[in-house]
């Protein structure tokens, strides 16, 4: 069974530049969620989707954060325009509906500068 | 007050000690609790996955869940240097909606 694959495994952007991350969430798999992890914290959700419905995107800093999942399987997210303080990596994990269990892809690690 | 609470470590353990980490967590209404292991530059990995309280035994690894004190806690057993990696609690309602704790940073040295 693939895995959840992420793109691209790093990124160096400038402050006030704009940034797209790609997720392919595994085979079937309804819920799809992007977290971001801050070096030496745990993820923080960002934005859970259900099939193509957000279900959850409370702490989705919506002045210059987006995601979309067309379709039910791809996602990305966006950010524009970057801050400092986003430099983080993103994770994009997926779960079926029938098993809570989360699988995660290996992320994207953003540098901010 | 964060949803879960880990003490971030870093913990230091030689090969072969039992190596115990915990979380307390503030919502009563999680019922599923998980331990994922996260190598360096990596993606975290499911490692336990357990409902409810009680003990849940693979391996060398132990997940215990205390839901009276809202306490769980990981244990391993003879560990091994490849056990090095940052161990995340994560806990969850049944709504699909993870809340990860920060982490305890492992390293067991040979």
């Amino acid at each position: 069974e693939a895995g959840v694959a992420q793109s691209p495994r790093y990124k160096i952007i400038e402050k006030r530049q704009s940034v797209a991350f790609w997720c392919n969430p595994i085979s079937g798999h309804a819920t799809l969620y992007w977290y971001q992890q801050i070096l030496g914290q745990g993820p923080k959700l960002l934005i859970q989707f259900q099939n193509n419905g957000v279900v959850d995107d409370s702490q989705l800093p919506k002045d210059r954060f987006s995601a979309e999942r067309l379709k039910g399987v791809d996602s990305t997210l966006k950010i524009q325009p970057a801050k400092l303080e986003d430099s983080a990596v993103y994770l994009c994990a997926s779960s079926s509906l029938r098993n809570t269990e989360a699988f995660f892809g290996q992320g994207t690690r953003l540098t901010v500068v | 007050q964060k949803e879960v609470e880990q003490d971030p470590g870093p913990l230091s353990v030689p090969e072969g000690a039992i190596v115990s980490l915990n979380c307390t967590y503030s919502n009563s209404a999680f019922q599923y609790f998980m331990w994922y292991r996260q190598y360096s530059r990596k993606g975290p990995e499911l490692l336990m996955y357990t409902y409810s309280s009680g003990n849940k035994e693979d391996g060398r690894f132990t997940a215990q869940v205390d839901k009276s004190s809202k306490y769980i806690s990981l244990f391993i057993r003879d560990s091994q240097p490849s056990d090095s990696a940052t161990y995340l609690c994560a806990t969850e309602t049944g709504a699909n909606n993870l809340f990860f704790g920060t982490g305890t940073r492992l390293t067991v040295i040979p």
